[in-house]
């Protein structure tokens, strides 16, 4: 099957700790995108990479990081930085940086104890 | 500002009735307007998206409107069904230095009624 997944759908994490979260997708899509969902706010870009090794940050990158070592994987380090981190993390992929359909993972539920 | 503004914020429809959930744009760089659906626990699945060079797209029951000079478009779903019910967000696309990047409206939460 061809898709985006993300790992775990569910995850949970201790005040001062950082987490990452793991996107894959087989699409052999170029481009790819974190964005973060809450309530009543619709998603907002956190980051996003055109190709390997290059990534540029979002709207909302403040506590987070980001690493593109490879094609298919883009995964999202929420840092103990982030002031408040609970929320659904959504990965996406497009064919590339000038193709607008952008396809979503199943997302991944952070919430901090 | 890039901001999409999305309206209403939930919607409840009589199955068979007609939803209609509308959304306005500031920036006139904006050059691709999709609409997402999205259900609980899952990520958003393009529905149906839309040029500013067409007034209107029809896909099955979802049919977009839109209103260049208004800076407004809309989703209308002819014959709800309760397999509708869902978050519905609009959003706008841009090309920047970075690509494109989409704007997303705040989501209008869609309940269809038996």
């Amino acid at each position: 099957d061809g898709g985006i997944t993300q790992s775990p759908k569910y995850l949970f994490r201790k005040e001062g700790q950082n987490v990452t979260l793991s996107c894959e997708q087989n699409l052999n899509h170029d481009a790819m995108y974190w964005y973060r969902q809450d309530p009543g706010q619709g998603l907002r870009l956190i980051y996003y990479s055109q190709i390997v090794n290059d990534f540029q940050k979002g709207d909302i990158a403040e506590g987070y990081s980001v690493s593109r070592e490879k094609k298919e994987s883009f995964p999202l380090t929420v840092t103990s930085a982030q002031k408040n981190p609970t929320a659904f993390y959504l990965c996406a992929s497009s064919a590339g940086a000038s193709y607008n359909e952008q396809f979503f993972g199943p997302g991944t539920r952070l919430t901090v104890l | 500002q890039q901001q999409v503004k999305q309206s209403p914020q939930s919607l409840i429809v009589q199955k068979g009735g007609i939803s209609i959930i509308n959304c306005a744009y500031e920036n006139t760089a904006f050059d691709y307007f999709p609409w997402y659906q999205q259900f609980p626990g899952k990520g958003p699945a393009l529905l149906i998206a839309i040029r500013p060079d067409v007034s209107e797209k029809k896909e099955g029951r979802f049919t977009i409107s839109f209103n260049k000079s208004a800076k407004q478009f809309s989703l209308h779903i002819m014959d709800s069904q309760p397999g509708d019910s869902a978050t519905y967000f609009c959003a706008a696309s841009m090309k920047t230095g970075g690509g494109n990047k989409l704007t997303f409206g705040t989501g209008t939460q869609l309940k269809v009624e038996l």
